[in-house]
């Protein structure tokens, strides 16, 4: 299957400081791309839709001004957390479909880590 | 509106014994629906997904679904289970090709020696 590779898969930061995650597709290229928060013991719940050339889409109640979400290139998008705060220690996962078989798939990373201090 | 239930936060069974996780959904319309696999501290693994072809979708690690649309259920099955298969569960739902799913909330499932 598709690979979707995550850095860091795990960061450790102090609060005020701002923390780079980057979601790359190996093997395919990707227009679209989503990120994920997930708090301990819960589902995942979309932040926002990252799209190449395009601005994200964020989803209610999440701060674009605090996520930001850049997909440069059809194989990258970066989620940058901005002056962290501890509340926003959390699993970040992103994930990229591939159509096929009548339907598009999405593929995940193995998630970043983020505890802020 | 699209939502997903997962019945059991937690499901334990003894190694050997049939495994059965509940996903039921609602949808307006015909839903492609996902089961994905998650292992601690990494991200989520597809096991199989229902795309309106077969109602009996086999995926991978010996995991099975059915779709039934009278009981708008999505059940995933294995025969006997594994120590390996020890892992969150997430059941998703998606209703077209605008790539987003639904959550269900995730079941542990615990296996027994």
């Amino acid at each position: 299957g598709a690979v979707v590779s995550q850095h860091p898969s795990w960061v450790i930061c102090k609060s005020g400081t701002s923390v780079k995650i980057e979601c790359r597709s190996l093997d395919f290229q990707a227009t679209t791309m989503f990120w994920y928060r997930q708090f301990p013991k819960q589902s995942l719940m979309l932040m926002a839709t990252s799209n190449e050339g395009s601005k994200a889409t964020y989803e209610q109640g999440v701060e674009k001004d605090k996520f930001l979400i850049n997909h440069a290139s059809l194989t990258l998008s970066t989620l940058t957390v901005t002056s962290a705060h501890p509340e926003d220690s959390s699993f970040y996962i992103c994930s990229a479909p591939v159509a096929g078989g009548g339907t598009d798939t999405q593929y995940f990373g193995p998630g970043t880590r983020l505890t802020v201090l | 509106a699209q939502s997903v239930t997962q019945l059991g936060s937690h499901v334990s069974v003894s190694e050997g014994a049939l495994v059965l996780l509940r996903c039921n959904y609602s949808s307006s319309v015909p839903p492609y629906l996902f089961w994905y696999v998650q292992y601690p501290n990494q991200g989520l693994q597809l096991l199989l997904k229902y795309t309106s072809a077969a109602t009996l979708v086999k995926g991978i690690n010996g995991f099975e679904a059915e779709f039934k649309k009278s009981e708008t259920s999505f059940h995933l099955t294995k025969p006997s289970a594994h120590m390996s298969d020890a892992a969150e569960y997430f059941c998703a739902v998606s209703e077209g090709s605008n790539y987003q799913l639904i959550w269900g909330a995730g079941t542990k499932l615990i296996i027994k020696p």
